[in-house]
């Protein structure tokens, strides 16, 4: 099976854009999850999806957004992007039964 | 609200040492409670894993026990190797809700 693929890998954007980042995920997997991680906070969990519908919403503002498309791909958007905003973004999917979820390699966004 | 805390790193051991991560955490059901491995430049893939209590997650000379009485979940390994340099993470997660990550424990072994 393939793994957990998100694109890009590496994005540069200033400071008031907007940025998409996707993951696609495990075939047969429908949940998917997103985290920020940072060296000071550790990974931050931004929301979950499952079967299109989010599941699950950690503490980020609205200029944090997801959704979730019919084939499980799922896409998050970050408007006016703030020079904090600057991180790995991981996603996760899982089968939404067993718990257990997989990384994908991240995409790291640098906010200048 | 449901927490985990991890030891504060970096943790630097010669090879062949043993190794003890400490992870506790706070939850108000009964979580399941996982271990995951973080590779320099990689996400993080799952180390193992534990559902109950008492339970022994173990993988790749890893282990961790499902302690309910003392709510830890700590990281073992006999002897450790250059090759198992990696940030470590504990997490938890109950029901359906999202998972709880600790920070992350940086581990270097040398040679």
């Amino acid at each position: 099976k393939a793994g957990v693929t998100q694109t890009p890998r590496y994005l540069i954007k200033t400071r008031g854009q907007q940025v998409t980042l996707s993951c696609s995920p495990i075939s047969g997997h429908r949940s998917v999850s997103w985290y920020q991680q940072t060296p000071g906070q550790g990974l931050q969990f931004l929301f979950e999806y499952f079967s299109e519908t989010q599941r699950n919403k950690g503490n980020f503002p609205g200029r944090f957004s997801g959704r979730q498309f019919s084939n499980s791909r799922s896409e998050m958007n970050v408007s006016t992007l703030e020079l904090g905003d600057s991180a790995l973004y991981l996603c996760a999917t899982g089968d939404g039964a067993s718990y257990e979820q997989y990384f994908g390699p991240g995409t790291r966004l640098t906010v200048t | 609200g449901d927490s985990v805390t991890q030891m504060e790193g970096p943790v630097t051991l010669s090879e062949e040492a043993f190794l003890t991560i400490n992870c506790t955490y706070t939850a108000t059901g009964y979580p399941s409670l996982f271990w995951y491995v973080q590779y320099p430049g990689e996400g993080l893939q799952l180390l193992l894993k534990a559902t109950k209590a008492d339970d022994k997650g173990s993988n790749k000379g890893f282990e961790a026990t499902y302690r309910k009485e003392t709510t830890s979940f700590h990281l073992e390994k006999g002897s450790v190797q250059v090759s198992d340099s990696a940030v470590y993470f504990c997490a938890l997660r109950e029901g359906g809700n999202q998972f709880y990550f600790g920070t992350g424990t940086s581990l270097t072994v040398i040679p």
